[in-house]
């Protein structure tokens, strides 16, 4: 099965801290993706990647930025994190869009709230 | 652009009773469809997808959904609900050659005994 592991479940942060989530999956996917959940709103795309050091902004970039250093790895870091980023944040991970196994898998989540 | 529509927050039912959780999609061109089930404080797990071929999907947990191209919908269906499938879920669309899911609001379900 694939496994895509976030570093953390739960983080508390200050405003105007450098904040580092971090990602790792294990099924060399090529896609990556971070997605931000928050109440009535769904699942947003933040960035996502499709091959190493490469990356895309999604539909709410603002604040946020990406790494990818290595295929399994992708980080999300938030710059200078405020409150209006305490949210649910989620990895996921899939094959190329022109794949037969199609579906994205997600970690666990981190759910990151901002003081 | 593409997006989905899930048009009640919450579905309320009684255990053994069919489940339905309403999910409808706009796209250009040829809809790949998903299911995720999200349990408390915990990540999205995949139910079921539709590629093509048979408008009926089945996947897991007993869930099943049916694809009609006419009126843009994939509801999701389980002819017997269980107290254990009280969660929220995702619908989520894309395209055949993009990788971006675009998801609707979720739908709370709520099974009671």
């Amino acid at each position: 099965d694939v496994k895509v592991t976030q570093s953390s479940r739960y983080l508390v942060k200050r405003t105007g801290e450098k904040v580092f989530l971090e990602c790792v999956q294990d099924m060399d996917h090529e896609n990556m993706f971070w997605y931000r959940q928050d109440p009535g709103l769904g699942l947003r795309l933040i960035y996502f990647s499709y091959d190493v050091k490469m990356k895309e902004k999604g539909d709410i970039p603002e604040g946020y930025s990406v790494s990818r250093e290595k295929k399994e790895r992708f980080s999300l870091i938030l710059e200078s994190a405020s409150t209006n980023q305490t949210s649910m944040y989620l990895c996921a991970s899939s094959p190329p869009a022109d794949r037969v196994r199609t579906e994205a898998f997600f970690g666990q989540g981190t759910r990151l709230t901002v003081v | 652009a593409q997006s989905v529509a899930q048009p009640e927050d919450q579905v309320n039912v009684a255990e053994g009773n069919p489940l339905t959780v309403k999910c409808t999609y706009s796209v250009s061109g040829n809809p790949y469809l998903f299911w995720y089930v999200q349990y408390p404080n915990r990540g999205l797990q995949f139910l079921l997808k539709y590629i093509t071929g048979d408008n009926l999907v089945k996947g897991s947990y007993g869930f099943e959904a049916e694809f009609n191209k006419s009126q843009t919908s994939f509801h999701l269906k389980k002819p017997s609900a269980l107290v254990s499938d009280s969660a929220l879920y995702f619908c989520a669309v894309r395209t055949p050659n993009d990788y971006k899911l675009s998801f609707g609001a979720g739908t709370t379900v709520t099974v009671r005994a």
